[in-house]
Order: C-alpha cells, then sequence, then structure tokens
C-alpha cells in the first residue's frame, strides 16, 4: 500500500540535544512538508520542500533543519535551539507542486522533552 | 491577511443533530478551501474541498457552503454520528502555495 510512513511513532529528547524525525513516502510525490501541531493552534508549516536537493522555510523555522536528498524522503532535526520543543509532527506530501491539490499525512510522531 | 479563522473550537451535538463549523479568510487571492478531518493520534485526511467558483459541494452528508463575497466559508455535517467524533481543520491556498490551516474544531457526537 502507498502511503506517508512517519517514525517513530513516540520520542523523547533530552535538554540539548539533536532528534530526528523521520518521514517516507513511497507515493512518487513531488511535494513534502512538516507541520507542528500544538493544542488550540492547529497546524503551523515549519519547512516544506517541492523538489529534490531544494527546500523552503515555512512559518515556523526556527530551531529545525530538515534535508531532501532523496525524493521519498524528508527527515526534520529539531535541534537545541529549539525551546519548546513538545508537540505532534506531522509530515505530508502532494504530487504535483505545481496545483492544489490534496495533503498526503503521516500518522505523525509526539515528541517530549525529558 | 494569511489568516485563517475557525470556530468554534469545540462542538458538542447529539446523533443525528447538523454539526456546522465556519471559517472565514481575508485574502481574496485565496483559490481553494478543503476541509481536514483528524482523529486522535491520526494525521488529517482530505474530506471535501471547494473553488470559488461554486457556492456549494456536497459529498454524502458532508456539504460546504461558500460565500465569497463574505469571505466565509462553512462545514456542515448532516445527521452526525458518534463515528464522525473529531478535530476538524479547514484551510485555504493560492494556487501552488502552501496550505493555511484554521485552528481547528474538535467535534464530539454523543448518542
Amino acid at each position: 500500500d502507498g502511503g506517508i510512513t512517519q517514525s517513530p511513532k513516540y520520542l523523547f529528547r533530552k535538554e540539548g540535544q539533536n532528534v530526528t524525525l523521520s518521514c517516507e513516502q513511497n507515493l512518487n510525490h513531488d511535494a513534502m512538508y512538516w507541520y507542528r501541531q500544538d493544542p488550540g493552534q492547529g497546524l503551523r508549516l515549519i519547512y516544506y520542500s517541492q523538489i529534490v536537493n531544494d527546500f523552503q522555510k515555512g512559518d515556523i523555522a526556527e530551531g529545525y533543519s530538515v534535508s531532501r536528498e532523496k525524493k521519498e524522503s524528508f527527515p526534520l532535526t529539531v535541534t537545541s535551539a529549539q525551546k519548546n520543543p513538545t508537540a505532534f509532527y506531522l509530515c505530508a506530501s502532494r504530487e504535483d507542486r505545481l496545483a492544489n491539490e490534496k495533503l498526503f499525512f503521516g500518522s505523525g510522531t509526539q515528541l517530549s522533552v525529558l | 491577511q494569511q489568516q485563517v479563522k475557525q470556530s468554534p473550537q469545540s462542538l458538542i451535538v447529539q446523533k443525528g443533530g447538523i454539526s456546522i463549523i465556519n471559517c472565514a479568510y481575508e485574502n481574496t487571492a485565496f483559490d481553494y478551501f478543503p476541509w481536514y478531518q483528524q482523529f486522535p493520534g491520526k494525521g488529517p485526511a482530505l474530506l471535501i474541498a471547494i473553488r470559488p467558483d461554486v457556492s456549494e459541494k456536497k459529498e454524502g452528508r458532508f456539504t460546504i457552503s461558500f460565500n465569497k463575497s463574505a469571505k466565509q466559508f462553512s462545514l456542515h455535517i448532516m445527521d452526525s454520528q458518534p463515528g464522525d467524533s473529531a478535530t476538524y481543520f479547514c484551510a485555504a491556498s493560492i494556487y501552488t502555495d502552501k496550505l493555511i490551516f484554521g485552528t481547528g474544531t474538535r467535534l464530539q457526537v454523543f448518542p
């Protein structure tokens, strides 16, 4: 079955530690996105990539980094500079970067600070 | 101008009732208005979407009403069921650009 796989489902970060969230898709989609979800704040865009080896900052990119070396993979690193990382992180993809098409979401990663 | 304002934050409806969630926007350049449904611990999934050239779109029990002059759109869930209990997000975007999401509405349908 085609879809988006996020791992791990739960992740704990210690103070000063960088952690990486995995996102893999086998839908052959061009565009991929990372969102952060906090209660009562909806979905806020962290980073997005419309093509391999290219990505753009979203609305809340500070303290995060990404890479897009392969079409199917878009990992997100939460760095120690992100002082409030506890949130539900969602990865999404879209088939056509040049059109309004539906986003396909993964099942998310819940990140908590120890 | 890039915001999408969603209300109410939470909604409690009895089984069989009508659930109504509202969204408002400022940017008249938005040309795509989807609604996403999210169950606890899962990612959102597209429920229904509308473009501004129509005033209403219906898919089963779900209807989007769109008022271009008022810059508002709403989701109506007819004959609401306990299985509809979820968080609903409206969103808007300009062609090829990123989606702007509302803050979400938590719907609870009681039997």
